[in-house]
């Protein structure tokens, strides 16, 4: 089953204003990533955050996580045109190993779809 | 320069058929992955090789088969296309195959099966 699940799925704003995107998760995690999608363009990556951590900060960018919710959040504040995108997050479960080294397997939400109006 | 290489980026052909589509990274990394993204988004992870190594091996019917000839090179055959194929393939690298490395993404191949 889907290990992450966004909400909203879409959030239309105005320039200007502060987004917030969710995500939840179903089992133990390592990291946390956030992505995202312009239409037509492959994944960019945004931010990590590891299980041991609480919040980060990356420009206009803020990731919380809450482990013991299993839920993690990414703030934008003052948004413009160009953040416009699908946002996805994506979990590392420490369990997925092969052999003695890891996988670097990420599972993705299925996103939420930005529309910031100028 | 672009990162991570996928050619075609569209392909169209009829079901039944075979068809390949190229992946190269320029970044030195290690570990390449293929995943799918079906019509509402959602992203799957396929395969992932680590320095030419299968390391990742998802339920995958037997007709899509990964190929690393080098660890700087993934690509994906598919063979006997069918309906439930079409989707868009991202190619995607990381340095190592650790789950705290930002994986970096091609632009993707849209195949579409008539």
């Amino acid at each position: 089953s889907q290990q992450g699940e966004e909400d909203p799925q879409a959030l239309s704003i105005q320039e200007g204003e502060n987004a917030t995107m969710n995500c939840s998760y179903k089992t133990s995690i390592n990291n946390l990533q956030w992505y995202r999608q312009n239409s037509g363009r492959g994944l960019v990556h945004l931010i990590l955050i590891r299980s041991n951590e609480r919040e980060k900060h990356s420009g206009r960018l803020r990731v919380t996580l809450d482990t013991s919710k299993k839920s993690s959040s990414l703030l934008i504040t003052a948004s413009r045109a160009a953040d416009t995108a699908s946002y996805f997050c994506a979990t590392d479960p420490p369990t997925l190993r092969h052999g003695s080294s890891n996988t670097g397997k990420l599972i993705f939400g299925q996103g939420t779809t930005l529309q910031v109006k100028p | 320069d672009t990162a991570v290489s996928q050619t075609p980026k569209y392909l169209v052909t009829q079901m039944g058929n075979d068809k390949s589509i190229k992946c190269e990274q320029n970044l030195g990394h290690d570990t390449m992955y293929w995943y799918k993204q079906d019509s509402k988004k959602f992203l799957k992870i396929m395969f992932s090789y680590n320095n030419k190594e299968l390391i990742i091996n998802e339920t995958v019917p037997n007709r899509f088969s990964p190929k690393s000839p080098d660890k700087a090179h993934l690509n994906l055959h598919i063979n006997s296309l069918e309906l439930g194929d079409s989707a868009v393939y991202f190619c995607a690298s990381s340095q190592v195959p650790e789950g705290n490395q930002p994986q970096h993404f091609g632009d993707g191949t849209r195949l579409s099966i008539l």
